[in-house]
């Protein structure tokens, strides 16, 4: 069976910190890939996402970038973090040319102090 | 803009209830999806509806898709603690390799 891992599940940064978000995809082959990032108790906003390795598309501009240097292997990261990048991150994932259905991991809430 | 638009934003009810959550657009949607997330977690897949007029249940659940494929609605009946969470229906955009979400219902459901 198809299993997703996020981590960290919490992370407090200063505010000019790098960030690091790892996310694994196992029992696939070819995911598509996504970056989310939810307000508190509200939407998913569409950060980025993936067809393949080292293919990134960006949703919207702002202060992160995405890798995807294997083929079941995400990482969201920033040079300098700042405090509106605060946030609750998902990773997901779904069948390549599927039905869009997505599989979501359990999240990164991260902390901009 | 918000291509899809969710209502109520909060809904607050006792157990035993029944309620009825919508998630409306001005676009055509090829299909949409309801996922429910619990505090701390992610969205999980309820269902996907795909025909238009199309109804699915998922014992107390009841989905519908519009006949004209802009909007659907969630029905819960005789509601439990245990249904308390963010639900939020999604649908595909573009090319179809990426979903829109609503903002979400968040739902209480008091014992």
């Amino acid at each position: 069976s198809q299993t997703i891992h996020q981590w960290p599940a919490t992370l407090v940064q200063p505010v000019g910190s790098p960030l690091s978000l790892e996310c694994t995809v196992e029992g696939t082959s070819n995911p598509n890939l996504y970056w989310y990032r939810q307000a508190a108790g509200r939407g998913l906003q569409l950060l980025f996402y993936s067809v393949g390795i080292g293919q990134i598309s960006s949703e919207v501009p702002q202060n992160l970038s995405a890798s995807r240097p294997q083929d079941r292997q995400f990482i969201l990261s920033s040079k300098k973090l700042l405090l509106s990048d605060s946030g609750f991150y998902l990773c997901a994932w779904s069948v390549r040319g599927g039905n869009e259905k997505l599989f979501f991991g359990s999240g990164t809430q991260l902390s901009v102090l | 803009t918000q291509l899809l638009e969710q209502s109520p934003q909060f809904l607050s009810i006792q157990e035993g209830e029944n309620l009825t959550v919508y998630c409306n657009s001005s676009s055509v949607f090829s299909s949409l999806q309801w996922y429910r997330q619990e505090p701390g977690e992610g969205p999980v897949l309820l269902v996907t509806v795909v025909t238009g007029g199309e109804v699915k249940k998922l014992k107390r659940l009841t989905f519908q898709f519009g006949d004209a494929r802009k909007d659907s609605s969630l029905h819960i009946t005789a509601a439990q603690p245990g249904d308390t969470g963010l639900y939020l229906c999604a649908g595909p955009i573009a090319s179809g390799s990426r979903l829109t979400f609503g903002e979400g219902t968040q739902l209480t459901v008091n014992p």
